[in-house]
């Protein structure tokens, strides 16, 4: 079966860094995603990556492990507004999406 | 960037209605349009792929007689959830694939909460 694993619940506090996990095992595989979505809200792109390493956009990054199945979400300077579930999606062969049930991130003063 | 309206932002009905949930993208054409489920604190679901002028995909299932998809046009896709029940309360939301694209981007709509009472 097609699998997205990623922490359910994480807390950091406010100007630190976080690293939030996502390990996959998919049929095929063409890109990975992560997204933001704030609470009652629909989500919104944060990243893409189909190529092992590193993709910096500002205080988010994200890297990507092929061989291992493993990307992470890096978020520095934390800020309140980061406050969100943060979800990783994998495009498998069929190109179809499949997610990940989102990282609850909660950040503290 | 690109932009998908969603409406209404919330309803409420009353058990047995019917509710029409619309999504439109307003400035790029959108030959598939997705519709998802998201029930609190899970993952999105996917309910079915909407391809313009085609009958939509489902997901298993998702009863397509239930929840009809109406994908008339390259801007316009309309969800009906016939006959709600309370089970049936849950957050919709669409989103659209620019046409000739891979979906690198998926562009959603802000998502539609109903209540069935």
């Amino acid at each position: 079966g097609q699998n997205i694993d990623q922490p359910t619940e994480m807390t950091a506090t406010e100007g630190a860094i976080v690293q939030i996990n996502c390990t996959y095992q998919t049929s095929g595989f063409n890109g990975l995603f992560w997204y933001q979505q704030h609470a009652g809200e629909a989500p919104t792109f944060l990243s893409y990556n189909v190529l092992d390493g590193l993709e910096e956009k500002g205080r988010f990054s994200s890297f990507l492990s092929r061989s291992k199945g493993y990307s992470y979400l890096l978020l520095k300077e934390l800020q309140m507004k980061d406050s969100a579930s943060y979800l990783c999606a994998v495009r498998d062969s069929n190109y179809q999406l499949i997610w990940g049930a989102g990282t609850k991130l909660i950040i503290k003063p | 960037g690109a932009v998908v309206s969603q409406h209404p932002s919330w309803v409420i009905c009353k058990s047995g209605t019917s509710v029409k949930i619309e999504c439109r993208s307003l400035d790029f054409q959108a030959t598939t349009m997705f519709w998802y489920r998201q029930f609190p604190k899970q993952s999105l679901m996917l309910m079915a792929t909407s391809n313009e002028g085609s009958k939509a995909t489902y997901e298993q299932g998702v009863e397509k007689d239930k929840f009809l998809i109406n994908h008339a046009s390259l801007t316009l896709s309309t969800l009906t959830v016939t006959s709600a029940h309370p089970e049936d309360s849950s957050f919709y939301i669409c989103s659209a694939r620019v046409s000739g694209t891979g979906n690198e981007k998926l562009f959603f709509g802000s998502g539609t909460q109903l209540s069935v009472l």
